[in-house]
């Protein structure tokens, strides 16, 4: 176990739906990072928040969203699906941000499988 | 531009064995940060060995080593004593800073199959 939270772990919805995937950081982690796995475009950076803000973006589209709340749990909001989403949607969780020193490991959820038919 | 090339889709090696999983990589920046992660059939990403651009030393944590030459601007991983739990996606990273923030760029990954 990573310490890493994802729910939930697997999903199976239609085109045109939204769906919400949940992320829960390590104990202690301040920052969150969005990852999209697909066969054809590999792991892909979606974005990254630290404490709440907004801090890099990746080539997110536009139908999606994310937010990291107080207790710094973050939502990847999905909206307007289409069969291109289907993918593993890593969170990934690191203590510091950007310009830290050091290694910033990023530590991994097991991953939430969407699939779009 | 492919800022993390990885060019072996696939590599084999016999079970105890050593192996080396090639990484190239392109950034202009004088500092940053390279790393490796696994990626077993069940599909977590696990953390293996990272290495600082400003760090003299090969980075090592166990049977993994990272055999990073700056100016051909390569960062190989070298598994020694090959498992057959090796078997895995391998995933070379760099890590981008940006203004305010960062990301992890990955390669397309190598798939490593040890043979018993």
């Amino acid at each position: 176990d990573s310490g890493v939270t994802q729910t939930p772990k697997h999903l199976i919805t239609a085109t045109g739906q939204r769906v919400t995937l949940r992320c829960s950081p390590r104990s202690g982690d301040l920052s969150v990072y969005w990852y999209q796995q697909s066969l054809d475009q590999g792991l892909q950076f979606l974005i990254q928040y630290y404490n709440g803000e907004e801090r890099a973006k990746g080539n997110i589209l536009e139908r999606f969203s994310a937010q990291q709340f107080p207790d710094l749990h973050s939502e990847l909001n999905l909206s307007s699906l289409e069969l291109g989403d289907s993918a593993l949607y890593f969170c990934a969780s690191s203590s510091t941000t950007a310009t830290s020193t050091g290694a910033n490991v990023l530590t991994f959820g097991a991953g939430s499988r969407l699939t779009v038919l | 531009a492919q800022k993390i090339t990885q060019t072996q889709p696939g590599m084999f090696v016999q079970e105890k064995e050593a192996v080396t999983l090639d990484c190239t990589y392109d950034t202009s920046d004088q500092s940053y940060g390279l790393f490796w992660y696994k990626q077993p059939s069940s599909g977590e990403m696990i953390f293996l060995i990272y290495q600082g651009s400003y760090d003299e030393q090969n980075a090592t944590e166990g049977r993994y080593s990272l055999n990073f030459q700056k100016a051909r601007k390569s960062a190989n991983l070298v598994i020694s004593a090959s498992q057959l739990g090796d078997s895995a996606m391998y995933f070379c990273a760099m890590r981008e800073e940006e203004t305010s923030g960062s990301r992890l760029t990955f390669g397309e990954g190598t798939q490593l199959t040890v043979n018993p």
